[in-house]
Order: C-alpha cells, then sequence, then structure tokens
C-alpha cells in the first residue's frame, strides 16, 4: 500500500541551528500538506502545495521557516533557527487531485518529531 | 476565528461502557472529520461525514453529524481496551481546502 515518506522520524537539535525535513508524498499526489502537532494539541496546518505552488502559507511563521516543493513531487521543510517552541511533531499529509475537498481525505506520514534542546 | 472544541479533553472509562465524545465548532463547516491517533503515531482515519444527518458506524465506534447545531459525536459502545488513543474532530471550512482539528480527546479504557 503506498505511503507518505517522512524523515528523520526523529529530530534533536540545540536552539539556534537549522533543521530540515523531507516529505515524499503518495506518487500522484498532486496537493501536499505540512501540519505542526505541538504535545497535547491538534495538528495545525503550516503550508499547502498544489504542484510546486504555495496555496496557502498564512500560518507559516516565515521569519524561520520555509517550505519548497520544487518539482512538484518531494517538498522539504527548513527551521532556521530553531526555537525551543518549535519542538512539534511535524505531520505531512498528501491528496490526489486539487487537495481535500476534490479528493475527500488526506493520507498522512509518520511525521517527523523534533526536540530543541 | 475558527474554534474547534471537543469535550471532554480526557476521559477514562472501564471497559464494556458506552460514552460519547463532542465536537463543537464555531463557524460553517460542510463536512467534518474523525481521527485516531496512537502514541507517537500519525492519523488513522475513522469517519467522513459530509451531510447534515450523516451518521457512520465501524465496530464499536459510530459518529453523527448535525451541522445545523455545529456538532458531531463519537459514540464508543461497549469499550475495549483496544481503543485506548487520542481522537480528534477536524472541520473543513466552507470554501476551504484543508482541516482545522479540535483539540483531542484522549480515551483510556480500563479493563
Amino acid at each position: 500500500e503506498a505511503e507518505v515518506a517522512q524523515s528523520p522520524r526523529y529530530k534533536i537539535t540545540e536552539k539556534s541551528q537549522a533543521v530540515a525535513f523531507w516529505c515524499d508524498p503518495i506518487s500522484g499526489h498532486a496537493t501536499l500538506y505540512w501540519y505542526r502537532q505541538i504535545l497535547g494539541q491538534g495538528p495545525e496546518l503550516l503550508v499547502q502545495f498544489q504542484d510546486e505552488s504555495v496555496v496557502d502559507d498564512s500560518q507559516l511563521p516565515k521569519d524561520r521557516f520555509s517550505a519548497e516543493r520544487l518539482k512538484g513531487v518531494d517538498s522539504t521543510l527548513k527551521i532556521q533557527p530553531a526555537e525551543l517552541g518549535d519542538s512539534a511533531m511535524y505531520l505531512c499529509a498528501s491528496s490526489p487531485g486539487r487537495g481535500l475537498r476534490e479528493a475527500g481525505e488526506l493520507f498522512f506520514g509518520e511525521g517527523s518529531r523534533l526536540t530543541v534542546l | 476565528e475558527l474554534k474547534v472544541e471537543q469535550n471532554p479533553l480526557f476521559l477514562s472509562m472501564q471497559e464494556g461502557k458506552n460514552y460519547t465524545i463532542y465536537c463543537n465548532y464555531s463557524t460553517t463547516s460542510d463536512r467534518l472529520y474523525w481521527y485516531r491517533q496512537d502514541p507517537g503515531k500519525s492519523l488513522e482515519s475513522l469517519f467522513v461525514l459530509l451531510s447534515n444527518g450523516a451518521v457512520k458506524q465501524e465496530g464499536r465506534l459510530m459518529a453523527s453529524l448535525d451541522t445545523k447545531a455545529r456538532l458531531s459525536t463519537l459514540h464508543i459502545t461497549a469499550a475495549v481496551h483496544d481503543l485506548s488513543a487520542t481522537y480528534f474532530c477536524a472541520v473543513v471550512l466552507s470554501g476551504a481546502n484543508n482541516l482545522f482539528f479540535g483539540t483531542g480527546t484522549r480515551l483510556t479504557v480500563i479493563p
């Protein structure tokens, strides 16, 4: 069964360091989402891509976070510099077509857990 | 501002008992999702509710949606230990294309 692949699964870094997360969506899925889930809370959308274009990044802290999906396939989420409050699970999700409304559901990866010391 | 609130936040129940988790949202939505999350794991889709009055059942779980009341319920029948997890509801705003998640309900089923 096709899955959304994410790496690394776990990352420990020190404050002010740079960190990057990678996501490979299910083959053929045009829409890709990055969510952040702080421990004990529900996931919150950071950025949504349609192919290689950003559709929604209104909740992305752009002073330190960046996301790209250069060829419209895999995606990278970067944090520089990392802060203590960035400790969270970073979840990637994908869907075919034009996203959730057309496809009906999102397919989530296993997530990348970040701990900032 | 959209708010999606779940009640209760924590639920401890004995095996064999019934209980309901509530999900209230503050603005118009035309679809609602329920997810399950085990500790340290990703999200598992349980139900998609697409219209007012929708009811779906899978095993010991049943979900319903009342769009007029902006309320969804997840009913647990005769709980078993394997149902212990955190349950999230998530709404899709009318015209939007992503999920807004609730606060989550951490369920613990005690033998």
